[in-house]
């Protein structure tokens, strides 16, 4: 079936330091969705990436979806520690259904 | 709107116990699902509805688990008998339609001991 990982699973960095979380589909996508999920929390939707190299930015934060849509990228310019949490990406599979990718949980050191 | 609304947010209950997990979803949104998270399995599709009707439960684990829409404000998640692997965070997620993004509840965090 339809895999999507992400890599990596975990990383610290320090407050002020860069951040990219790579999202992979075994198929190619729709669509691809992200979302943040703050520790002890659920997940919240940031941004939906429909068109081949589509590039989004909120602030901070910069997403792509791949040539192929079959991958995606989230960068944070600049981490703060709001942003700690686990970032997933999503895409759609089947009739209708998101599958979530495995996660990347941030971690920022003040 | 209040958004999805999930209870109990905390359940502890022994093993054997049934455990019945409730969700509210937002008024208008069609499309219904139930996730499960673990360290282990991250967040996992259990079932979901549209229009109240089960459309895909192949991520129900077993048999033990059920799930039910008896009308559009009103969806459960059921186990019996429980067993201490069901610990975990279970979600209720709402759409409004396709390729639209989902509306997370709180979660019920279960222990089952």
């Amino acid at each position: 079936g339809q895999q999507v990982m992400q890599i990596p699973q975990y990383q610290h960095v320090q407050e002020g330091e860069d951040f990219t979380t790579y999202c992979n589909s075994s198929t190619t996508l729709s669509n691809i969705q992200w979302y943040k999920q703050r520790p002890g929390g659920h997940p919240v939707f940031l941004i939906q990436l429909v068109k081949s190299g589509e590039v989004k930015k909120q602030k901070r934060l910069t997403f792509q979806f791949g040539e192929a849509k079959k991958n995606s990228s989230l960068h944070i310019t600049a981490t703060q520690t709001t942003d700690v949490g686990t970032y997933f990406c999503a895409g759609p599979s089947g009739t209708y259904k998101y599958i979530f990718g495995t996660g990347t949980r941030l971690k920022v050191l003040a | 709107d209040a958004g999805v609304i999930q209870s109990p947010r905390h359940e502890v209950t022994e093993m054997g116990q049934e455990v019945t997990l409730r969700c509210k979803p937002i008024s208008g949104h069609d499309y219904l699902f139930w996730y499960r998270q673990t360290m282990m399995r991250g967040l996992e599709l259990l079932i979901y509805f549209n229009n109240n009707v089960p459309i895909d439960d192949s991520g129900m684990p077993e048999d033990r688990f059920s799930a039910k829409m008896p009308n559009a404000s009103f969806s459960t998640l059921k186990i019996q008998p429980s067993e201490p692997r069901d610990s975990a965070v279970y979600f209720c997620a709402t759409y409004r339609g396709m390729n639209t993004e989902a509306f997370f509840g709180q979660g019920t965090r279960l222990t089952v001991v």
